[in-house]
């Protein structure tokens, strides 16, 4: 168990429609990463948070978007919802941005777009 | 782009030790080597790193050249549940992880 969690773990709906994954990080970590994983594209990053701001932007499209709270919690927001976005999508967390910060992640939401 | 070459696959006996190389000669100097690893569809595990030496831990041992350009992972004993897919990342604190393809290694009785 990482301590990184996320809801929901299964997500089934259909084209067109919007959804929100939700991802708890571990106890005291600042950092939010999230990142996609599709069968034909492999594990790529989509976006960072650190302490509620945006930090970098990977492959992420404009339908989809991402805030961090107050309490350091992470929504990945996703609309107008295709058919190719269904994958998998995990975050992780890590505690700053210096060092040896390590990224650990969470069991992921598995999405399905009908 | 993923910044790592890895073989595609490797198959180990169980209770053998498994050594997965990665070659990351591009490497910059203040990026670490992470090695990651995915169980079927389970969100990746981290399993070690280093900068310029050797490193062990309960899971793994890490072993990196001299000259940083690339890196073994080593499962001194594997197990069927060490059967999975594993990423070699050069990595910057603060910034995102680049993954490749990794390696699959199945591990069989």
């Amino acid at each position: 168990d990482s301590g990184v969690t996320q809801t929901p773990k299964h997500l089934i709906t259909a084209t067109g429609q919007r959804v929100t994954l939700r991802c708890s990080p571990r106890s005291g970590d600042l950092s939010v990463y999230w990142y996609q994983q599709s069968l034909d594209q492999g594990l790529q990053f989509l976006i960072q948070y650190y302490n509620g701001e945006e930090r970098a932007k990977g492959n992420i499209l404009e339908r989809f978007s991402a805030q961090q709270f107050p309490d350091l919690h992470s929504e990945l927001n996703l609309s107008s919802l295709e058919l190719g976005d269904s994958a998998l999508y995990f975050c992780a967390s890590s505690v700053g941005l210096r060092g040896q910060e390590t990224q650990y992640f969470g069991p992921g939401t598995r999405l399905l777009v009908l | 782009d993923a910044k790592t070459t890895q073989p595609p696959s490797m198959d180990c006996a169980e209770g053998r030790a498994a050594n997965l190389p990665c070659n990351h000669s591009t490497i910059s100097g203040n990026e670490y080597v992470y090695w990651y690893r995915q169980i079927h569809s389970q969100g990746p595990q981290y399993i070690i790193h280093g900068l310029k030496n050797n490193e062990t831990n309960e899971m793994a041992s890490l072993i990196i050249t001299e000259d940083r350009k690339s890196s073994t992972l080593i499962l001194p004993h594997a197990t069927l549940r060490d059967t999975a897919v594993y990423y070699c990342i050069p990595y910057q604190a603060g910034t995102a992880l680049i993954f490749g393809k990794g390696t699959t290694l199945s591990v069989s009785s």
